[in-house]
């Protein structure tokens, strides 16, 4: 089945600094990838779809210079936290879209900004 | 636009005991229901879905049917297990939106033994 690799699941960083997080499609071609949040104890809010080599599309809300999306390949999206402050503390999650397997999900990313 | 409403949480049950999970939606276009289950610190994991109506979903003993006339998608298990303890999310997909998935809010479940 297809698998989407998530990294790194925990990083911790100081206000300020800048924290890059990846995405990957291990096997099969993921031409659509979407960034998620979720807060404690809530459901997951779409911040942005990213499509193989064009710009992310960002939902109502979500700062495009802060949480910068890049779909460079078929296989890779990445989503940088600019300026990372305490209030971006949160569980990222990735998922790839494909037609043979619909959505998949990455294991998520822990981060916390002190 | 679309929305999922699922029954809140915390839902705590005994093994063995039964379990129903109320999802239901709006939608603008025709969409296909999912749920997915997330254990304590991982992603999401498909678990079943439904693409058209009074399909049903089924995998691992939960079962959910597309109801069309009440815009619901119910997810049920006879026989709970300690290994069901997880969060529970009814989530559609709209044609009519891109195919964006919209989630509900999610449904803790602990089984205990």
């Amino acid at each position: 089945g297809a698998v989407v690799s998530q990294h790194p699941s925990r990083v911790i960083c100081k206000s300020g600094t800048s924290v890059k997080i990846e995405c990957r499609s291990l096997d099969f071609q993921a031409t659509t990838m979407f960034w998620y949040r979720q807060f404690p104890k809530q459901s997951l809010m779409l911040m942005a779809t990213s499509n193989e080599g064009s710009k992310a599309t960002y939902e109502q809300g979500v700062e495009k210079d802060k949480f910068l999306i890049n779909h460079a390949s078929l296989t890779l999206s990445t989503l940088t936290v600019t300026s990372a402050h305490p209030e971006d503390s949160s569980f990222y999650i990735c998922s790839a879209s494909e037609v043979n397997y619909g959505y998949t999900f990455g294991s998520g990313t822990r981060l916390t900004v002190v | 636009g679309n929305s999922v409403t699922q029954m809140e949480g915390p839902v705590t049950l005994s093994e063995e005991a039964f379990l129903t999970i109320n999802c239901t939606y709006t939608a603008t276009g025709y969409p296909s229901l999912f749920w997915y289950v997330q254990y304590p610190g991982e992603g999401l994991q498909l678990l079943l879905k439904a693409t058209k109506a009074d399909d049903k979903g089924s995998n691992k003993g939960f079962e959910a049917t597309y109801r069309k006339e009440t815009t619901s998608f119910h997810l049920e298990k006879g026989s709970v297990q300690v290994s069901d303890s997880a969060v529970y999310f009814c989530a559609l997909s709209d044609p009519a939106d891109d195919y964006k998935l919209s989630f509900g809010a999610g449904t803790t479940v602990t089984v205990r033994a």
